[in-house]
């Protein structure tokens, strides 16, 4: 049992390019949400999915697409990223509770 | 806007000793709340969830909450050295998917 897993651990991208966070959890859960974590700002939602099927957005949606590919897999498009977007990001998933979350190991984002 | 708050620290305790960290949340809907460890360049690790009022405890950790003062804690006894991390305190409504986060409390504990 692997858990949630991310690709890539590190990313280091120029102003405008694009790019797509993977994610996947192999505990059958239904939920899946993608987090950025920035010094002093703490963990932010970006966007979730409650259930296959269904994404919503989160607190910072802006200048990010996501794609919920089936039950275990979640993704996340940058589609011109910026400095802005430097930051650490989170996938996580829950099960029957929606908010007993659990989180994988982070992919860590440059933007030059 | 819903806050979560929590004082960054650092906390200091000596080994052995009870660490306290203390969390108040502004939307009084909140339903569940979540302490989540996290390790320097780690991810996120849920240690402990409480929904009522009162007292929950799993081995040496203890969460409190106290819904009318919009108030929940955290205490871990006997404090190690291995339990030097941030500790993140989060909050959601009835059936809600989002959670809320506090910024976190650096612990160090000192051998």
């Amino acid at each position: 049992n692997a858990g949630v897993t991310q690709t890539p651990k590190f990313q280091v991208l120029k102003t405008g390019q694009s790019m797509t966070l993977q994610c996947a959890q192999d505990m059958n859960h239904n939920s899946m949400y993608w987090y950025r974590q920035d010094p002093g700002m703490g963990l932010r939602l970006i966007y979730y999915s409650a259930s296959e099927g269904t994404t919503d957005k989160g607190e910072v949606p802006n200048g990010y697409n996501v794609s919920r590919l089936n039950k275990r897999e979640f993704s996340l498009r940058l589609e011109s990223a910026a400095p802005s977007q430097t930051s650490v990001y989170f996938c996580a998933s829950s099960g029957g509770t929606p908010s007993e979350q659990y989180f994988g190991p982070g992919t860590r984002l440059t933007v030059t | 806007q819903k806050e979560v708050e929590q004082n960054s620290g650092p906390l200091s305790v000596p080994e052995g000793a009870i660490a306290s960290l203390n969390c108040t949340y502004s939307d009084r809907g909140s339903q569940s709340f979540f302490w989540y460890r996290q390790y320097s360049g780690k991810s996120p690790e849920l240690i402990m969830f409480i929904y009522s009022n009162g007292d929950k405890e799993d081995g040496r950790f203890t969460a409190q909450l106290n819904k009318a003062s919009q108030y929940v804690s955290l205490l871990i006894r006997d404090s190690q050295p291995s339990d030097s991390a941030t500790y993140l305190c989060a909050a959601t409504g009835a059936g809600s998917y989002q959670l809320t986060f506090g910024k976190g409390t650096k612990l160090s504990v000192i051998p």
